[in-house]
């Protein structure tokens, strides 16, 4: 979905480096995730954040951090990248508002920790 | 807490045939329910969802669901496979509770690979 575009696409990386992937979205939404996707395991909620002012951890959020600069920006961290963190992440979006609680999903980012 | 659980890895449909693709939830209060679709190297689509009313919803490429209560499922149809439906398909819950509360996000299967030959 063009609406929510994700940078960079495709990242390698060393074991301890930081990296930073960016998600941004012009649906207007307010609700932004972060997911990572694993072979065999579906995708899993890393943080997610109901306005700028209010971010809460997913189910695997030890290794992340995430900030949330604008209601459109929503970016999250690797403060020391492990091979572990080896997996294609997905940033999404939601407008509960409406009633519409379906997520709506970015490219992916594919990041690989050597 | 809140599962999914898709029981087969992979559907084998000949194309033109029905196609089912499983899906059972577990949730403390109100499931509401969803379909994607990822195709090679993209990202998640929408497909469907149920949240309330009519136990059978209609979405996206001629996709159906139907919402079991008693069962706890969703299984995702479609009366007549094509080739392009070859994808990987990801059932999602997301636990609602009217008096709020508790995570938000969606607790997703690990997928199941549908395969449509010709």
């Amino acid at each position: 979905d063009a609406d929510v575009t994700q940078t960079p696409r495709n990242r390698i990386t060393k074991t301890g480096k930081r990296i930073m992937l960016e998600c941004s979205q012009t649906k207007g939404h307010d609700r932004m995730y972060w997911y990572r996707q694993d072979p065999g395991l579906g995708l899993r909620l890393i943080y997610y954040s109901f306005d700028v002012k209010d971010i809460n951890k997913g189910e695997i959020s030890d290794g992340y951090s995430v900030s949330r600069q604008a209601q459109a920006k929503f970016s999250l961290s690797l403060e020391s990248a492990i091979p572990n963190q080896t997996a294609l992440y997905f940033c999404a979006t939601s407008d509960p508002r409406a009633g519409a609680y379906e997520q709506y999903f970015g490219p992916g980012t594919r990041l690989t920790v050597t | 807490a809140q599962s999914v659980a898709q029981p087969e890895d992979q559907v084998n449909v000949a194309e033109g045939n029905p196609l089912t693709v499983k899906c059972t939830y577990s949730v403390s209060g109100n499931p509401y329910l969803f379909w994607y679709v990822q195709y090679p190297n993209r990202g998640l689509q929408f497909l469907l969802k149920y949240i309330t009313g009519d136990n059978l919803v209609k979405g996206s490429y001629g996709f159906e669901a139907e919402f079991n209560k008693s069962q706890t499922s969703f299984h995702l149809k479609k009366p007549s496979a094509l080739v392009s439906d070859s994808a990987l398909y990801f059932c999602a819950v997301r636990d609602h509770r009217e008096s709020g509360g508790g995570a938000d996000g969606l607790t997703f299967g690990k997928g199941t690979h549908l395969i449509i030959q010709p």
